[in-house]
């Protein structure tokens, strides 16, 4: 059982570059998002969608994009990446219905040099 | 804007004992509270789950609480473990409004028990 599926593990980017964390689920759940975790921050919510074709921001949205074609797949992209955005960033995916349990990908960790 | 809060920051205990770790949010409209546990250069797994309807929730040596409003809730570890050492967060999901079915995390608390 896949469950949350994130690639690629590690990256590392030059400023100004651009480029795609993918994520994907088989678990069939409506409700995706992105997080990144920075030391002393927390997690934090990037985008987040509601089903296919349905996408809205987060908490600290600025300097990425997503979209959602299909129930599975849910991209971040990085339009011109920054220092700033080094980061561990993290998939998760639930059910609609706000009760029920979020399961996260493993991460990816990304350096902006 | 709901806040996490979780005490201690860190923890460091023998193999054996029994610990309490705490997380408290400032909005008490939830929809549920979650914990989770990080192990290093991993992602989160979930332990336990509680509605807001709920007062708690048992999972093995694990027990949460919540007392939703007073804003609280309490992570305990029964005769705890090496390999419970492993950084413990704590989310609540949001029910208001524009920020509906959101997750806030808490900065988690980083527990190392030693034999």
């Amino acid at each position: 059982n896949a469950g949350v599926t994130q690639t690629p593990k590690f990256q590392v980017l030059k400023t100004g570059q651009s480029m795609t964390l993918q994520c994907a689920q088989d678990m069939n759940h409506e409700y995706m998002s992105w997080y990144r975790q920075d030391p002393g921050m927390g997690l934090r919510l990037i985008h987040y969608s509601v089903g296919a074709g349905i996408t809205d921001q987060g908490e600290v949205p600025n300097g990425y994009n997503v979209s959602r074609s299909t129930t599975e797949d849910f991209p971040l992209r990085l339009l011109s990446a920054a220092p700033s955005q080094t980061s561990v960033y993290f998939c998760a995916s639930s059910p609609m219905g706000t009760g029920n349990t979020i399961y996260f990908g493993e991460g990816s960790w990304l350096t902006v040099v | 804007k709901q806040e996490v809060t979780q005490i201690p920051a860190a923890l460091s205990v023998p193999e054996g004992e029994n610990l309490v770790l705490n997380c408290s949010f400032t909005d008490s409209a939830i929809y549920n509270l979650q914990w989770f546990r990080q192990d290093p250069g991993k992602g989160l797994t979930s332990l336990l789950l509680i509605q807001s309807s709920q007062r708690e929730q048992t999972s093995g040596r694990l027990n949460a609480s919540l007392d939703k409003s007073s804003g609280r809730s309490t992570l305990y570890i029964a005769a705890s473990q090496p390999g419970d050492s492993a950084t413990y967060l704590c989310a609540v999901r949001a029910d208001r409004g524009s920020t509906l079915g959101r997750l806030y995390f808490g900065r988690g608390t980083q527990l190392t028990v030693w034999p």
